[in-house]
């Protein structure tokens, strides 16, 4: 299957702090990747998708002054968590749709497990 | 009403049994279904997608119900493996689409 990277794996940042996640489609090219956050023994809740070139759509209730989504390239998205606090530590997952089929799987990378102490 | 709901189990079966879980929609406009299977700390791995004639891959058939909006996953003949969350996954058109996921189903099978 498409492989997506996601870096780093696990941070552990300050209070006031901001963390910079990246997530890369290392075999295909994803126009469209989406941004989930996990909180333990729940599901994901989406947070954004993110277009290649153009303005990240957010879902209700997520902050994009907070959460800067960059989708600079066909195979790289950004997530920055500015200004973290304690209750943003999450499991953040992306993942990136292998388009061109009819039937939209999509693929996640590894995650990343934020701490902010 | 939440968009994908799903019994949470978690399901505990000896090994060997055959076991199903069952996942309603509320969007009639979607398009796309998926069950994916997630490991304790770990992401989500697609297992099936989901087609309208119903599909198969080995043990594990998946079957959709448009006109009721459910699908279903059967596992067969359990193995100790296969012990996870189970999530379902419905594609809904939203500016061009977004995936939501159910809460997932967790399964256990008991030696």
């Amino acid at each position: 299957g498409a492989v997506v990277s996601q870096h780093p794996s696990r941070v552990i940042c300050k209070s006031g702090t901001s963390v910079k996640i990246e997530c890369r489609s290392l075999d295909f090219q994803a126009t469209t990747m989406f941004w989930y956050r996990q909180f333990p023994k729940k599901s994901l809740m989406l947070m954004a998708t993110s277009n290649e070139g153009s303005k990240a759509t957010y879902e209700q209730g997520v902050e994009k002054d907070k959460f800067l989504i960059n989708h600079a390239s066909l195979t790289l998205s950004t997530l920055t968590v500015t200004s973290a606090h304690p209750e943003d530590s999450s499991f953040y997952i992306c993942s990136a749709d292998v388009g061109g089929k009819s039937s939209y799987e999509q693929y996640f990378g590894p995650g990343t497990r934020l701490t902010v102490t | 009403r939440k968009e994908v709901e799903q019994d949470p189990g978690p399901f505990n079966v000896p090994e060997g049994a055959t076991v199903a879980f069952n996942c309603t929609y509320s969007n009639s406009a979607s398009q796309s279904f998926f069950w994916y299977r997630q490991d304790c700390r770990k992401e989500p791995k697609l297992l099936m997608s989901v087609y309208s004639s119903g599909n198969e891959d080995g043990r594990f058939t998946a079957q959709l119900n448009r006109a009721s909006q459910y699908i279903s996953l059967l596992i067969r003949d359990s193995k100790l493996s296969d012990s996870a969350t189970y999530l379902c996954v419905v594609n809904v058109p939203s500016g061009t689409y977004k995936y939501i996921f159910g809460t997932g189903t967790r399964l256990k099978v008991l030696a």
